[in-house]
């Protein structure tokens, strides 16, 4: 597809179970963001990925979240025994790797409910 | 304090009406200004893109920076019922090549009336 994919768009699961969330950026981007979106805040970095650099986890809440990005393209990024603080919108952007600019596209998100 | 600050409304006008929507920031690094719009539901879509400070117009949309004042603005002329969204204004400092994290606002609900 032309755009950012997440999936999946909805995921519902208990107290202390692990969770993937999946996002495939657009072709030949190789920039990709995670962000995430809680009720009545605004959107929140939590990890990116550049090219083969090291990825910036510094907006990652704690040691239970962690992210991959395979081959320089797909991203998943983990939630181990969730909380209910986590339940959000997972966002994933992506963005071409050009001098001077940072424009970042985004999917529709994946909306995390945890019981 | 929040490095970026933005009113969440929400802000209701009636069709036709001129929209006003602003966010103020604290970080003078920032060179980077964006707005972008959020259907209920959906992802959060690019408007409007700006560098370091002026006007840059595209279509309804105005977008202005005032970097002196740290104050972002985003105008839409004309509104339609189809600009009920919320609307983020987000930045970013110079990159030197590299991708960089954006810095959200929280968002302002516009709800446009018939």
């Amino acid at each position: 597809g032309a755009g950012v994919s997440q999936s999946p768009s909805n995921k519902v699961t208990e107290k202390g179970k692990d969770v993937e969330l999946r996002c495939d950026p657009i072709s030949g981007h190789t920039a990709l963001y995670w962000y995430r979106q809680s009720l009545g805040q605004g959107l929140e970095f939590l990890i990116y990925f550049q090219g083969n650099s090291a990825p910036d986890k510094s907006g990652l809440p704690s040691d239970r979240f962690s992210a991959e990005r395979t081959g320089g393209s797909v991203s998943t990024l983990t939630i181990q025994r969730t909380q209910q603080e986590d339940s959000a919108v997972y966002l994933c952007a992506s963005s071409a790797d050009r001098l001077a600019k940072n424009i970042q596209y985004f999917g529709a998100g994946t909306r995390l409910s945890v019981l | 304090q929040k490095e970026v600050e933005q009113d969440p409304g929400p802000l209701s006008v009636p069709e036709g009406a001129i929209v006003s929507l602003n966010c103020t920031y604290s970080n003078s690094a920032f060179q980077y200004f964006m707005w972008y719009r959020q259907y209920s539901r959906k992802g959060p879509e690019l408007l409007m893109y700006t560098y370091s400070s002026g006007n840059k117009e595209d279509g309804r949309f105005t977008a202005q920076v005032d970097k002196s004042s740290k104050y972002i603005s985003l105008f839409i002329r004309d509104s339609q019922p189809s600009d009920s969204a919320t609307y983020l204004c987000a930045m970013s400092p110079l990159n030197t090549g590299t991708a960089s994290k954006l810095t959200f606002g929280t968002g302002t609900r516009l709800q446009v009336t018939l």
